[in-house]
């Protein structure tokens, strides 16, 4: 079935590193590709997602591209600050069925 | 609009003790699902509806059930809790996906409801 791998955790940087999270996936077709983020104590929201191949999706410095080939959807980011410290998950919406299937989670901290 | 408002925030409860957990959404979404997020761990669906009167199971349902009866909520009962069922529990809810296919566009969540049984 559908299934989403994102690299375990937990990852310390300091202020102003660059940031990768590796995700990998499963599945059938052309599924649609998410990244959500959960502040401590707060539900999910949504980061950014892509919904076809070779697609970017970005919002306050965060970018991820949607490979097909590599089957991947990795976020980056150039420069992270404090307040981007999170729970970072990698999530997959398929052609098969209704639901959402979610990474593990990364937690991510920086310090100044 | 509130999004997905979920009641109450925190809950202590006796074993063997019952309750409903409240998840509404005015969004006018179609598609609602109900998660458990254990300490530390990634979330796991208890059970999702694709409209009103439709429910299907997630991957832990056992101790759980729901109903649909209106667009706007989506209530998770707990008949006799145990330890285990300890945890934070979510509700989303979202349109189908727009690309074709079966499947799910974003999901927008409430800020949970931590449960804990003694």
């Amino acid at each position: 079935g559908d299934s989403v791998t994102q690299m375990e955790g937990p990852v310390t940087l300091s202020e102003e590193a660059f940031l990768t999270i590796n995700c990998t996936y499963t599945a059938t077709g052309y599924p649609s590709l998410f990244w959500y983020v959960q502040y401590p104590g707060e539900g999910l929201q949504l980061l950014l997602k892509a919904t076809k191949a070779d697609d970017k999706g970005s919002n306050k410095g965060f970018e991820a591209t949607y490979r097909k080939e590599t089957t991947s959807f990795h976020l980056e980011k150039g420069s992270v600050q404090v307040s981007d410290s999170a729970v970072y998950f990698c999530a997959l919406s398929g052609v098969n069925n209704n639901d959402m299937r979610f990474g593990a989670g990364t937690r991510l901290t920086v310090k100044p | 609009n509130a999004g997905v408002t979920q009641t109450p925030k925190f809950r202590i409860l006796k074993i063997g003790q019952s309750m409903t957990l409240q998840c509404t959404q005015d969004m006018n979404h179609n598609y609602m699902y109900w998660y458990r997020q254990d300490p530390g761990m990634g979330l796991k669906l208890i059970y999702y509806s694709v409209g009103a009167g439709i429910t299907d199971k997630g991957e832990v349902p056992n101790g759980y059930n729901v109903s649909r009866s209106t667009t706007e909520d989506f209530p998770l009962r707990l008949e006799l809790a145990a330890p285990s069922q300890t945890s934070v529990y979510f509700c989303a809810s979202s349109y189908p996906r727009r690309t074709g296919g079966a499947g799910t566009d974003t999901q927008y969540f409430g800020p949970g409801t931590r449960l804990t049984v003694l």
